[in-house]
């Protein structure tokens, strides 16, 4: 069963740098039928997708954030990074890691999410 | 950018009652329309791919349809665990967008 999982800090300061890990388990990164994603939640709010990374580290980012934003893949450690950066308290959100299906580009898999708060 | 206009945002409904979201499409998006289901502190599920293929293990009482810029999703008989917040998500082409939500209670 793929499992998926975020880690990293849950409070950042305004103006740096937001670092969040997706671990996948149980699935390879590497596989071309996938894309990994990230999309957020601001609290209370609805879904915004950050970006997506395919395997071959093509990347696709959502244009209110491509300035600030970069998603890699550590195809060693199966992984999945995002940065953000120069946070602002509008990047406060429950980030979630999920899998992209190529097929049809939907969200089949998703982590659990992790909570950034940005605040001094 | 496709932007993706749900309605309503929010229903009121009982058990066994059916619920009728609608989403659209600010242009085309052929079939290519996703359904997800988000239960509160949970990550969203997805229950509909292609707008109308209902996604393995979730119950046929669901079902979508639609295609070019409406879309529908339909829930059958309510049962109440399927009180919750539903997303449509354009797939057809990057940036991926996602509706605003429809949250469906008691």
């Amino acid at each position: 069963q793929l499992q998926l999982q975020e880690s990293g800090p849950g409070l950042v300061k305004p103006s740096e740098t937001l670092s969040l890990t997706c671990t996948v388990s149980g699935g390879s990164i590497s596989s071309s039928s996938y894309y990994w994603g990230w999309i957020r939640q601001p609290p209370g709010k609805g879904l915004e997708w950050v970006g997506s990374i395919y395997y071959n580290g093509n990347t696709y980012y959502s244009p209110s954030l491509k300035s600030r934003v970069t998603i890699s893949l550590d195809t060693s450690k199966n992984q999945s990074s995002l940065k953000v950066n120069s946070v602002t308290a509008a990047d406060t959100a429950v980030y979630y890691c999920a899998r992209l299906w190529k097929t049809t580009t939907t969200f089949d898999y998703w982590g659990q999410g992790t909570l950034v708060t940005v605040s001094s | 950018d496709i932007q993706m206009t749900q309605s309503p945002s929010s229903v009121s409904a009982s058990v066994g009652d059916r619920v009728t979201i609608t989403c659209r499409a600010s242009q085309g998006i052929s079939s290519w329309l996703a359904w997800y289901q988000q239960k509160p502190g949970k990550a969203p599920k997805l229950l509909i791919y292609a707008a109308s293929s209902l996604e393995s293990g979730v119950p046929s009482r669901f079902s979508g349809s639609g295609s070019g810029t409406d879309f529908t999703l339909t829930i059958n008989d309510l049962q109440a665990e399927d009180f919750a917040t539903y997303y449509c998500q354009q797939a057809n082409i990057f940036p991926l967008t996602f509706g605003g939500g429809t949250k469906v209670d008691i």
